[in-house]
């Protein structure tokens, strides 16, 4: 069983849409949990950190749910600009587990 | 600062050629990692080191070596190059492994094996 699961996509929506992106993991004694950016060739970025209350910056809303393991973000609003792969990640231990992540485009 | 700085940025070796790709980091982290990331697949961890001197491998260990002489750096070395190892490589660092900070990612080296 992988350590992170994402629903690869594509996702495809028109501007100014909301969108959300669901990612479980599998490890219950998983501690910290992010979200990260990546365009077309380019390095993932620190998009946001996930915190146990739920965070919201911006447009952009993270949520974890430890009891069913799962982390979503939500897009609000979404911009042509939001157009990327979305990756899940988890930290155990020493190293931190990368979801295959999701992909989104947004249309005019 | 420059944050993680990754060369080459493309390289095309032979089989069977070695070499060895180079991270830097001038943020004072003590985590640093190595992936890799093939088409349309998630990263995957060849190693990671917690602090000068320590190194641990990763998930896809094999065919790789790293050192960690010092802070700021951790080369990549690939000894006998195969067709398997083309991919991109990342490498990353961090303050801490529960940090909120999350990583920082060098922009990446393009490897061909021909």
């Amino acid at each position: 069983r992988k350590e992170v699961e994402q629903d690869p996509g594509p996702f495809n929506v028109p501007e100014g849409a909301t969108v959300a992106f669901n990612c479980t993991y599998s490890n219950s004694a998983s501690q910290s949990f992010f979200w990260y950016r990546q365009d077309c060739r380019k390095e993932p970025k620190l998009l946001m950190s996930v915190y146990s209350s739920g965070n919201e910056d911006g447009r952009f809303t993270a949520q974890l749910n430890r009891a069913s393991q799962y982390i979503s973000l939500l897009i609000r609003d979404s911009k042509l600009s939001d157009s990327a792969t979305y990756l899940c990640v988890v930290n155990y231990g020493n190293q931190f587990y990368f979801g295959t992540g999701t992909s989104l485009t947004v249309i005019p | 600062n420059a944050g993680v700085t990754q060369t080459p940025k493309f390289r095309i070796l032979k089989i069977g050629q070695s070499m060895t790709l180079q991270c830097t980091q001038d943020m004072n982290h003590n985590y640093m990692y190595w992936y890799r990331q093939d088409p349309g697949m998630g990263l995957k961890l060849i190693y990671y080191s917690v602090g000068a001197g320590i190194t641990d491998k990763g998930e896809v260990p094999n065919g790789y070596n790293v050192s960690r002489s010092t802070t700021e750096d951790f080369p990549l070395r690939l000894e006998l190059a195969a067709p398997s190892q083309t991919s991109v490589y990342f490498c990353a660092s961090s303050y801490g492994v529960q940090g909120r900070g999350g990583y920082t990612f060098g922009s990446g080296t393009r490897l061909t094996v021909v």
